[in-house]
């Protein structure tokens, strides 16, 4: 079966650009959320999307935006890119809403310059 | 203070040894506890799941929490430089649907 695809996988943008991630849950997992991972640092919650609602938000800025689609896919969305940007972005998914059992994809690596 | 705390490391072991990863947190309204191990560039990969005090193992692999004193470890036995990852531990109440995450520390182990 396959596991949480992500993509792209890299990318390089500079500052003031828009980019948009996207993910695709392990099938039957109706939950989404995006972590944010810089170098060094663990991962920090920026959403969950449970049955295409948004369930919860970090403490991220209004230019992170995401959405959930009916096929429980994911798009994040992140606008007027700044340097401090440049992380890891993991998405998970999980059957429920809060059971924990995250399971993430491999992350796109975004690199603003 | 930060609400889950993890000594970054490095840890360096021989293989063989046992290795002790803990984590420390101030929420008490934690109840779902995690580690995760994460290869260099990948994602993280659940490796153990638990709910309540006491002990988890599956294989080598021995969760341990201790709510009373706000304290999860993961002991490794017998590691494996296949083993060489960082571990991070992460935690969640029942109310909320995302994980707080501890540094994570970085583990290599030497053949």
């Amino acid at each position: 079966d396959a596991g949480v695809t992500q993509s792209p996988t890299h990318l390089i943008k500079t500052r003031g650009q828009q980019v948009t991630l996207r993910c695709s849950p392990i099938s039957g997992h109706k939950s989404v959320s995006w972590y944010q991972q810089v170098l060094g640092q663990g991962p920090q919650f920026i959403f969950q999307y449970y049955e295409k609602e948004e369930r919860g938000r970090g403490n991220f800025p209004d230019r992170f935006s995401a959405r959930q689609f009916p096929n429980y896919s994911s798009e994040l969305n992140v606008n007027a890119l700044l340097l401090g940007d440049s992380a890891l972005y993991l998405c998970a998914s999980s059957f429920g809403q809060t059971t924990g059992e995250l399971f993430f994809g491999e992350g796109s690596r975004l690199t603003v310059l | 203070q930060k609400e889950v705390e993890q000594d970054p490391g490095p840890l360096s072991v021989p293989e063989g040894a046992i290795v002790s990863l803990n984590c420390t947190y101030s929420n008490s309204a934690f109840q779902y506890f995690m580690w995760y191990r994460q290869y260099s560039r990948k994602g993280p990969e659940l490796l153990m799941y638990t709910y309540s005090s006491g002990n988890k193992e599956d294989g080598r692999f021995t969760a341990q929490v201790d709510k009373s004193s706000k304290y999860i470890s993961l002991f490794i036995r017998d590691s494996q430089p296949s083993d060489s990852a960082t571990y991070l531990c992460a935690m969640i109440s029942g109310s909320q649907g995302n994980l707080i995450f501890g540094k994570g520390t970085k583990l290599s182990v030497k053949p």
